[in-house]
């Protein structure tokens, strides 16, 4: 168990819908990180919070955001969904700012029908 | 543009044997490597990793080399046990530049230890 908590395990929504995944990092952790698996794709970087800012962005869609609140969970919201959005999304979480070892969470897997 | 490459989709060795799992990059600017493991349903878990100052790190039967002129890294297990069946990514970051925590991923290999 990592300590990074993910809800819910698994979701199915139609597109068009939009979806809110949700992460809790592990105590003490201030950075938290979403990355989309996709079954053609590896690990994709998609952004990453440090206490409460964003740091860093990747190849984040403008249909998805994310944010962290001042208790450092965070939220990535999906709208306007596609099939082509159907995938594994894990937070992981990590003490400080620069790139180091990154806890992960089981992940939220989305299906888009 | 895939920055971090493992080229082999799958291995089998034998238990007890050693495992190789190999890595390339292509931007000199990564300086901080690490190896993550994956099983079903689960997220990665965090393995060893290695800075661009060392070219080998060890942590038990787990051991990371760095070849920073070939721009390769590779994973050594010895001895390999049943139990190390899995998924490996390999990742890479630029800890002093502009993308702070953001890990590089390869896509991965499928380790399986036979008995």
């Amino acid at each position: 168990d990592s300590g990074v908590t993910q809800t819910p395990k698994h979701l199915i929504t139609a597109t068009g819908q939009r979806v809110t995944l949700r992460c809790s990092p592990r105590s003490g952790d201030l950075s938290v990180y979403w990355y989309q698996q996709s079954l053609d794709q590896g690990l994709q970087f998609l952004i990453q919070y440090y206490n409460g800012e964003e740091r860093a962005k990747g190849n984040i869609l403008e249909r998805f955001s994310a944010q962290q609140f001042p208790d450092l969970h965070s939220e990535l919201n999906l709208s306007s969904l596609e099939l082509g959005d159907s995938a594994l999304y894990f937070c992981a979480s990590s003490v400080g700012d620069r790139a180091g070892e990154q806890y992960f969470g089981p992940g939220t897997r989305l299906t888009v029908t | 543009d895939q920055q971090v490459k493992q080229n082999s989709p799958s291995l089998s060795v034998q238990e007890g044997r050693i495992s190789i799992l190999n890595c390339d990059y292509t931007n000199s600017m990564f300086d901080y490597f690490l190896w993550y493991k994956k099983y079903p349903a689960e997220g990665p878990t965090f393995l060893i990793s290695i800075s661009s100052i060392k070219d080998k790190n060890e942590d038990g039967r787990f051991t990371v080399f760095l070849n920073k002129s070939a721009k390769h890294l590779s994973l050594h297990i010895v001895p390999s046990q049943p139990g190390d069946s899995a998924v490996y990514f390999c990742a890479a970051s630029n800890r002093g530049g502009s993308t702070l925590g953001r890990l590089y991923f390869g896509r991965g290999t499928q380790l399986t230890v036979w008995p």
